[in-house]
């Protein structure tokens, strides 16, 4: 498997303008967690789903944040309108619930977001 | 999920073993200690995890204390690749992780 895969890996847009970041987990793996880091909060919790589904979402900032898994293999995170502070790397993961806790989580390589 | 306090930093000589702490005294009987390390600005990786037994794998040991109030990850000859922050965190069964700030660790040659 190729692991966790983001795109894009890099994005620099304007103030106000939407912006759509991607991931596709690894195949069979059925949990999926957003992650926001910025060198002042270091790494957030977004969101996360199960099967699909968003299971806590208290991390998400605001409500110009949303994400949404419309199959097991693809998930978007969206930003609009986007702002300058929404600036950081954004991480997806995922993990398999085969073995229950012990399973370890597989980060992918982040989006680096600048919003000017 | 218990909080855990790791050292901003440290510093190793290359070669030599590399011992990181992390205090989680208000862990439950069900949360596990995993430790996750981010080099540079990669996604973290997983390193390793235990309950209360100690733990060894290919890439470090990792020794809880018998109360589990505290463990240390140890990488047992630092090599440059080593450098890098690294996370404990302690979970139960929820499957998310809270990252604290860990510990950046710059091995020196």
């Amino acid at each position: 498997d190729a692991g966790v895969i983001q795109s894009p890996r890099h994005e620099v847009t304007e103030m106000g303008q939407e912006v759509t970041l991607r991931c596709k987990p690894i195949s069979g793996h059925d949990y999926l967690f957003w992650y926001r880091q910025t060198m002042m909060r270091g790494l957030e919790l977004l969101i996360y789903f199960n099967n699909n589904v968003p299971i806590d979402d208290s991390g998400m900032p605001e409500d110009r944040f949303s994400a949404k898994m419309p199959n097991a293999s693809f998930s978007t995170l969206k930003i609009q309108p986007s702002e300058p502070r929404d600036s950081a790397v954004y991480f997806c993961a995922s993990r398999s619930s085969t073995g229950g806790a012990l399973t370890e989580a597989f980060f992918g390589q982040g989006t680096r977001l600048t919003v000017v | 999920d218990a909080k855990t306090t790791q050292p901003p930093s440290m510093d190793c000589a290359e070669g030599r073993a590399a011992n990181l702490p992390c205090n989680h005294s208000t862990i439950s009987g069900n949360e596990y200690v995993y430790w996750y390390r981010q080099i540079h600005s990669q996604g973290p990786q997983y390193i390793i995890h235990g309950l209360k037994n100690n733990e060894t794998n290919e890439m470090a040991s990792l020794i809880i204390t018998e109360d589990r109030k505290s463990s240390t990850l140890i990488l047992p000859h630092a090599t440059l690749r080593d450098t890098a922050v690294y996370y404990c965190i302690a979970s139960s069964g929820t499957y998310k992780y809270i990252f604290g700030t860990g510990t950046r660790l710059k091995v020196l040659a």
